[in-house]
This record gives structure tokens, C-alpha cells and sequence, in this order.
């Protein structure tokens, strides 16, 4: 079963525009990912933000977590053409039974 | 630094057969944990090896198994197939303790026909 619900399900821009994803989560957590994925191929891992933080950059990335909520955003800023394909947010609940991941949000750039 | 490995791409099979999937972990890695994600939807957990052991396993009938061997890459059989077993399956690494950044490898694309 999906442990996540990206929100929205399918996202275009135009290039150099920001966007932003969501993501809602049940249970508790230890720490909430986010994954990219290219036409259906591998996951790449972009960012980690652990139960105790609240917010976290990693280049055009921000992400934000709210445990009280059960809530984490991804931003992308100044998008490009390259940043097309699937978000997915992956939630680590400290034991030895991998992420349990969303059903991902599709993004679009257009140029 | 070779990343994870998966073999085959694309497979073939038809319903009831059996099929074989094979993982090689990033270099340094001993951990490995394997997904199934069926079209549309994100992966699902399938079960993680660790040491040639299953260490914990997704809600996944026993028709899937796997193992590890003493290099660490791994295998991911499947008996019976049947058509909803059609997906991508994918492969990470990771090392066993801490943070569970997972490094994932190309996939598997199986058909069941």
C-alpha cells in the first residue's frame, strides 16, 4: 500500500517558472525523501529532510516537512526543460522495511 | 564508481512460467532492497537483504523470493507468474544502518503475457 499522496497528480510550467509539489504521509517517520524518476527508468534521490527539520536547500531544491501536519513540499525553482519527469516522496519509518513511497507527481516543463 | 547494475532491461514471459532478476550493488554497498512499481503508481517495497538474509519484506506473496550471495549482488525470482506481475522492478543499495538513502539501478521491465 502507498504510504504517501503527491498532490497534484500532473504539473506543466513554462521553463523558468517555479513549481511545487506535495506530499501527505500517515504514519510517523524518520526521515521523508524525494526521488525524481525519467521516463519510467531508475530513481534518482534529490533530498533528505530528517523529523527534526523543517526546511532544507539543496541547489534549486527546497523542501519543508510539517510532522504536525504530516506534510512535505518540494520546490523547484527556475525551472528548466530538463526537470521533466516524476517527483515521488518516500517516506523512512527507522526500521528495516525500506521507503514506502507515493504514487508520484508528473511534471512537465514546457520551453 | 559503478553504480547499481540490473540484468535483463526487458523480459518476456508468459503466465505461469518462472523468471530471475539480477542486482549488483554500488560499490561499498551491502544492503540491497527491491521494488516492484506497477504503471502509474510509485514503487513498492518487496523485501531488503542484507548479510544473505532476508531482513524484513513488503506485503508480497511468497511467489517472490531473493537472494544474496557473499559479493552482495542479489536475485529476485518469481514463480507463477501472472499478468499483474507485469512491471518495473527495481533494485537499490544502500548501507545497512543510518539514513536509508537508497541508490537505485536502471530496472527491470517484465511483460507477462
Amino acid at each position: 500500500s502507498q504510504q504517501g499522496e503527491e498532490d497534484p497528480q500532473a504539473l506543466s510550467i513554462q521553463e523558468g517558472e517555479n513549481a511545487t509539489m506535495n506530499c501527505s504521509y500517515k504514519t510517523s517517520i524518520n526521515n521523508l525523501q524525494w526521488y525524481r524518476q525519467n521516463s519510467g527508468r531508475g530513481l534518482v534521490h534529490l533530498i533528505l529532510i530528517r523529523s527534526n527539520e523543517r526546511e532544507k536547500h539543496s541547489g534549486r531544491l527546497r523542501v519543508t516537512l510539517d510532522t504536525s501536519k504530516k506534510s512535505s513540499s518540494l520546490l523547484i525553482t527556475a525551472s528548466r526543460a530538463a526537470d521533466t519527469a516524476s517527483y515521488f516522496c518516500a517516506t523512512d519509518g527507522g526500521g528495516a522495511d525500506g521507503l514506502t513511497f507515493g504514487k508520484g507527481t508528473h511534471l512537465i516543463i514546457q520551453p | 564508481d559503478a553504480g547499481v547494475t540490473q540484468s535483463p532491461t526487458h523480459l518476456i514471459k508468459t503466465r505461469g512460467q518462472q523468471v530471475t532478476l539480477r542486482c549488483s550493488p554500488k560499490s561499498g554497498h551491502d544492503t540491497v532492497s527491491w521494488y516492484q512499481q506497477a504503471l502509474g503508481q510509485g514503487p513498492q517495497f518487496i523485501f531488503q537483504y542484507y548479510e544473505e538474509e532476508e531482513r524484513q519484506r513488503g506485503n508480497f506473496p511468497d511467489r517472490f523470493s531473493g537472494h544474496q550471495f557473499p559479493n552482495y549482488s542479489s536475485e529476485l525470482n518469481v514463480n507463477a507468474l501472472l499478468l499483474g506481475d507485469s512491471a518495473l522492478y527495481l533494485c537499490a543499495s544502500s548501507l545497512p544502518t543510518g539514513e536509508l538513502t537508497q541508490y537505485f539501478g536502471p530496472g527491470t521491465r517484465l511483460l507477462v503475457l
